[in-house]
């Protein structure tokens, strides 16, 4: 059974940073992507990350680029998306998510989702 | 980036009555390779969202035979047959023929 969890997130000031944990089992972790999606309060699901399965390769919103970095660790199954400098907009749940294939696309198998509030 | 527009964004319907999502893209989501790259997705209340449907009609492992997805180029929809209570919830259209994959704004499904 492929499954996904979350760990980290919690309630973090503006500029602050978070360091978001998945790890992964169930399936053979090095062939495929790694996304990061979020739904803000109100809104709708965002694509934000996403990470190649060998690593070598990351993909990145624009509303995020440059305060947002990926990472995985095909050894251990684990993915981590770290936020930097947070801003308001930045509260949101954050899933990790299975991707299709290798390098950036859809997803099939989502964790539960990371809460991130940000909040002076 | 590809912009993708649902419609209603809200349905109400009775348990037993068919439902449909229109899904339409700003462009067209036909690759070169030939394959269509729209999915959609159902955010169930309280939990994480699911795939139902790939590529266009492929239904994803273990989701009923009442949901069907068709469409083609830049028009899609995602129809229930007979709407059961547990179908409530957001659902999403997305696409990944382009860089980056978008989703459209979501349709939320309640039962009357």
């Amino acid at each position: 059974e492929v499954q996904l969890m979350e760990s980290g997130g919690g309630l973090a000031q503006p500029g602050g940073s978070v360091r978001l944990s998945c790890v992964a089992s169930g399936f053979t972790f090095d062939k495929y992507a790694i996304n990061w999606v979020r739904l803000a309060p109100g809104k709708g699901l965002e694509w934000v990350a996403g990470i190649s399965a060998s690593g070598g390769s990351t993909y990145f919103a624009d509303s995020v680029k440059g305060r947002f970095s990926i990472s995985r660790d095909n050894a251990n199954n684990t993915a981590s998306l770290q936020i930097f400098n947070l801003r308001d907009e930045d509260t949101a749940i954050y899933y990790c998510a299975k991707g299709v294939r290798a390098f950036w696309g859809p997803q099939d198998y989502w964790g539960q989702g990371a809460l991130v509030s940000v909040s002076s | 980036d590809i912009v993708m527009t649902q419609s209603p964004l809200s349905l109400s319907v009775t348990p037993g009555q068919a439902a449909s999502i229109s899904c339409k893209s700003s462009q067209s989501l036909l690759h070169r390779d030939v394959r269509t790259y729209l999915y959609w997705y159902l955010q169930k209340p309280g939990q994480s969202p699911q795939l139902l449907i790939y590529e266009v009609s492929n239904r994803f492992s273990g989701v009923p035979e009442r949901f069907s997805g068709s469409g083609s180029g830049t028009d899609f929809t995602l129809k229930i047959s007979r709407v059961e209570a547990d179908d409530v919830g957001v659902y999403y259209c997305m696409q990944s023929m382009q860089y980056p994959p978008t989703f459209g704004q979501g349709t939320r499904v309640d039962i009357k």
